[in-house]
């Protein structure tokens, strides 16, 4: 099965700064998702991008994808407490299913 | 309606206990996932239902048993457990059809299980 590796563990951001976290795997993929959990809560869908995609914006979201180096990053704009989550990537391959990373631990600091 | 419905949010039990968690989505999807989640660690991938058929089981004790009664329901019977299987159960769904499998995966809030 596919599963991302989450790059940083931890990221601590003032409040209104943007936040960028890496996701890298090692096989195709269709898709890859990204997924937000705030502490004890369920994980909620972010965005999804395919594999002839490139960029895809969602609101204060960009997500890009780089095939040819199995990488993609998350950006966050004009960050926000509410923010304040862990964050997970999904690479997505056919009907494979759906193991999550360790995830970047996101703190925005007031 | 995009919700993952589960209950009780809360449950504490024995080790000689016997209790059951449950899932309901009204989305139409047709797979359907548990998750077992210990603090500060990712998700972990238990069952996975496929059109009411158990597809994967990642080798999980016997002291957790899955059912689907139907296309909307899941539920994870709870038996005999141990103080490590003291966790965040997470229940998942998924459209899954035969064409663009896409994959989003829609959470429930998950029930925090503390087993004594």
């Amino acid at each position: 099965s596919q599963q991302g590796e989450e790059d940083p563990q931890a990221l601590s951001i003032q409040e209104g700064e943007n936040a960028t976290m890496n996701c890298s795997y090692k096989t195709s993929i269709n898709n890859l998702q990204w997924y937000r959990q705030n502490s004890g809560r369920g994980l909620v869908h972010l965005i999804l991008i395919r594999s002839n995609e490139r960029e895809k914006h969602s609101g204060r979201l960009r997500v890009t994808l780089d095939t040819s180096k199995k990488s993609s990053s998350l950006l966050i704009t004009a960050s926000r407490a509410a923010d304040t989550a862990s964050y997970f990537c999904a690479p997505r391959r056919g009907a494979q299913k759906l193991v999550f990373g360790q995830g970047t631990r996101l703190t925005i600091n007031p | 309606d995009t919700e993952v419905t589960q209950t009780p949010k809360h449950l504490v039990m024995g080790m000689t206990n016997k209790k059951s968690l449950k899932c309901e989505q009204h989305m139409g999807h047709r797979a359907m996932y548990w998750y077992k989640q210990k603090a500060k660690k990712p998700p972990e991938l238990m069952f996975v239902y496929s059109y009411e058929k158990l597809s994967i089981n990642e080798s999980v004790p016997s002291r957790f048993s899955p059912e689907c009664p139907n296309s909307s329901l899941l539920n994870l019977h709870l038996h005999a457990l141990q103080p490590e299987d003291s966790a965040l159960y997470l229940c998942a769904s998924s459209q899954d059809s035969e064409r663009g499998r896409t994959g989003e995966l829609f959470f429930g809030e998950g029930s925090r299980l503390t087993v004594l």
